[in-house]
């Protein structure tokens, strides 16, 4: 069965530090993989997108990045953080042939100070 | 661009009882799919229900309905028999079926759902 993890679970960064939060699938092949970021527990806010190693789409500019390394291995990324950069971090997993859901990890929520 | 809006921010219902969260859509697509997500405290996201836009038939997953209605660009969630459990955020969700945009989903606000026992 497919598996998502994402680390770490809670994180307090200054503000100006850098960011890194891992996202791993386990289970399936080249899937699409997602980032989305969740602010004050409404709705979600796509933040990028990969179908492929190495092809990421961004859909909000902003200070933040992603980089996909490897099949199932997707790294949101900041060199400086922001205090609007809290939030509740979700990743998340899908496939273009079906079921047309996506699967989401257990998420990371980020604290900036 | 796809939107989705969840008009209602909070609902209430009654433990055993029935409840409809209500969700409206805007696309220019005839081919896409549709979602409701559960979110508890725990956050973890968790599908619900989906519907396929070519599909007429109403969705439906043990205690939990949709109301599809392509049309007005209608999806509305019924749970029948409501639980404590089924306490959590709902959020309703749109995919393009293009193959062109990622997969992606488009989110509504979610609906705070409280049930009383």
């Amino acid at each position: 069965s497919q598996t998502i993890h994402q680390w770490p679970a809670t994180l307090v960064q200054p503000v100006g530090s850098p960011l890194s939060l891992e996202c791993t699938v386990e289970g399936t092949s080249n899937p699409n993989l997602y980032w989305y970021r969740q602010a004050a527990g409404r709705g979600l806010q796509l933040l990028f997108y990969s179908v492929g190693i190495g092809q990421i789409s961004s859909e909000v500019p902003q200070n933040l990045s992603a980089s996909r390394p490897q099949d199932r291995q997707f790294i949101l990324s900041s060199k400086k953080l922001l205090l609007s950069d809290s939030g509740f971090y979700l990743c998340a997993w899908g496939v273009e042939g079906g079921p047309y859901e996506q699967f989401f990890g257990p998420g990371t929520r980020l604290t900036v100070l | 661009a796809q939107t989705v809006t969840q008009s209602q921010p909070e609902m209430s219902v009654q433990e055993a009882e029935t409840v409809t969260l209500s969700c409206t859509y805007d696309t220019s697509e005839s081919d896409y799919y549709l979602f409701w997500y559960k979110q508890p405290p725990s956050r973890q996201m968790i599908l619900v229900i989906r519907q396929e836009a070519y599909k007429q038939q109403n969705a439906t997953e043990n205690r939990f309905s949709v109301n599809f209605q392509k049309a007005a660009k209608s999806f509305s969630l019924k749970i029948s028999d409501s639980q404590l459990g089924d306490a959590a955020m709902y959020f309703c969700a749109y995919r393009s079926a293009l193959d062109n945009q990622g997969g992606k989903l488009i989110f509504g606000q979610g609906t705070e759902l409280s049930v009383k026992p």
